[in-house]
């Protein structure tokens, strides 16, 4: 089974653009968070989508937005970048069938901006 | 609120020792999860081990073993008779039960190198 692919690996952007990252779940997976890791603070949970509803939302800026599409895939999208959004973006899927269903990670995106 | 506390930063050992990495939680609920997650240079993070709240055994998978003690809201993890594979950084995360549960809070991880 293929695990949690993302895409792009690799994303340099300026300042004030935008950026859309993608996600591609386990295969019958129905759960896609995102988080973001930088060296200052760590592992964030940005937010979670399931059955193409946001379900949780971390406590991160309305810059940052995602959705989820019928086949669970799932986007991100950064407006207006700031330096400090430089960071690995990591998406996680899971069955959530249960609550205590495990996440399983993507190798992430790491985005930096300049 | 929710926080995980991982107080070691930086551990490093020599093969073959054994050593603990430390994860101490806090949460108002009476039902939450804990995992433990390896991250190597690749980046990707590797599911390790879930618990419940309810089920305090100690589980323990070859080389590794954890320690659940919700007396003093520990989830500890260790590595015996280490291998230089087993360098990476190590995540400790909690979820609360309630909308899927699916909202990890991570520790701030445990950078764990194993010298030959």
């Amino acid at each position: 089974k293929a695990g949690v692919t993302q895409t792009p690996r690799y994303l340099i952007k300026t300042r004030g653009q935008q950026v859309t990252l993608s996600c591609s779940p386990i295969s019958g997976h129905r759960s896609v968070s995102w988080y973001q890791q930088t060296p200052g603070q760590g592992l964030q949970f940005l937010f979670e989508y399931f059955s193409e509803t946001q379900r949780n939302k971390g406590n991160f800026p309305g810059r940052f937005s995602g959705r989820q599409f019928s086949n669970s895939r799932s986007e991100m999208n950064v407006s207006t970048l700031e330096l400090g959004d430089s960071a690995l973006y990591l998406c996680a899927s899971s069955l959530a069938l249960r609550e205590r269903d495990e996440q399983y990670f993507g190798p992430g995106t790491r985005l930096t901006v300049t | 609120a929710q926080k995980v506390t991982q107080a070691q930063t930086e551990i490093s050992v020599v093969e073959k020792e054994d050593v603990t990495l430390d994860c101490v939680y806090e949460t108002r609920d009476t039902t939450y999860y804990l995992f433990w997650y390896k991250q190597p240079p690749s980046g990707e993070l590797v599911f390790l081990i879930r618990r419940n709240s309810f089920d305090e055994q100690n589980e323990i998978s070859g080389r590794y073993s954890w320690n659940f003690q919700k007396s003093t809201s520990s989830f500890n993890f260790t590595i015996t008779a280490s291998q230089v594979v087993d360098s990476a950084v190590y995540f400790c995360a909690l979820s609360e039960k309630g909308q899927g549960a699916q909202k990890l809070v991570f520790g701030q991880g445990t950078r764990l190198t194993i010298n030959p």
